[in-house]
């Protein structure tokens, strides 16, 4: 099957602990995306990439990290920095990035909920 | 899973009855719209996009209508059933914008009686 996949699904962080949640996807889009999302508020960017080896702060960027080595991977780390990590994080793609607006739909994974001990 | 729906404006309709689902967004400069559909607990679907030189668009069973003079967007959906019960956002992406970032509103909670 395509698509986006989030692992994993609940996610327990004790105070002071980094973190990492998985995004890879297998539709060969160059855009991806993380979203945080706090009940009663709308999705809020974090992180975002639009080719490999290249990726921009978000509105929400602080305590958060990236990384996209390959095509399909997106990881994001919640580091201690982050005080108030509690939140359902999704992760999206698009398939289209450099070289031209990317003004295409995105897609979702399934998200993570991660929760403090 | 837990509710993404908390505090959100609600509409709660009858089963077979017709919804409509407003939005009002934030910058004229905006040219392109989407509407996704959350259900409890899982990520955002798409349902349908419309861009900006149309006012109008249809899919099955759903209907989006764009008024740019008053920045609303609205999303009609016919023959509602309890599958549609979710919390549905739109998105907007400005003009100009190289990034393909979209800015989401905050939802409504959509319930359906049956």
């Amino acid at each position: 099957d395509g698509g986006i996949t989030q692992s994993p699904k609940y996610l327990f962080r004790k105070e002071g602990q980094n973190v990492t949640l998985s995004c890879e996807q297998n539709l060969n889009h160059d855009a991806m995306y993380w979203y945080r999302q706090d009940p009663g508020q709308g999705l809020r960017l974090i992180y975002y990439s639009q080719i490999v080896n290249d990726f921009q702060k978000g509105d929400i960027a602080e305590g958060y990290s990236v990384s996209r080595e390959k095509k399909e991977s997106f990881p994001l780390t919640v580091t201690s920095a982050q005080k108030n990590p509690t939140a359902f994080y999704l992760c999206a793609s698009s398939p289209r990035g450099l070289a031209g607006v990317v003004k295409d739909i995105q897609y979702f994974g399934a998200g993570t909920r991660l929760s403090v001990l | 899973g837990e509710s993404v729906g908390l505090h959100l404006p609600t509409l709660s309709v009858q089963e077979g009855d017709n919804s409509i689902i407003n939005c009002a967004y934030s910058n004229s400069a905006s040219d392109y719209f989407i509407w996704y559909k959350q259900e409890s607990g899982k990520g955002p679907q798409f349902i349908i996009d419309i861009r900006s030189n149309m006012d109008k668009r249809q899919g099955q069973r759903v209907t989006v209508l764009l008024n740019k003079t008053v920045k609303h967007l609205s999303l009609q959906i016919a023959a509602t059933q309890p599958g549609d019960s979710a919390v549905y956002f739109c998105a907007e992406n400005i003009n100009g914008g190289s990034q393909g970032n979209l800015i989401f509103g905050k939802g409504t909670k959509l319930s359906v009686k049956p």
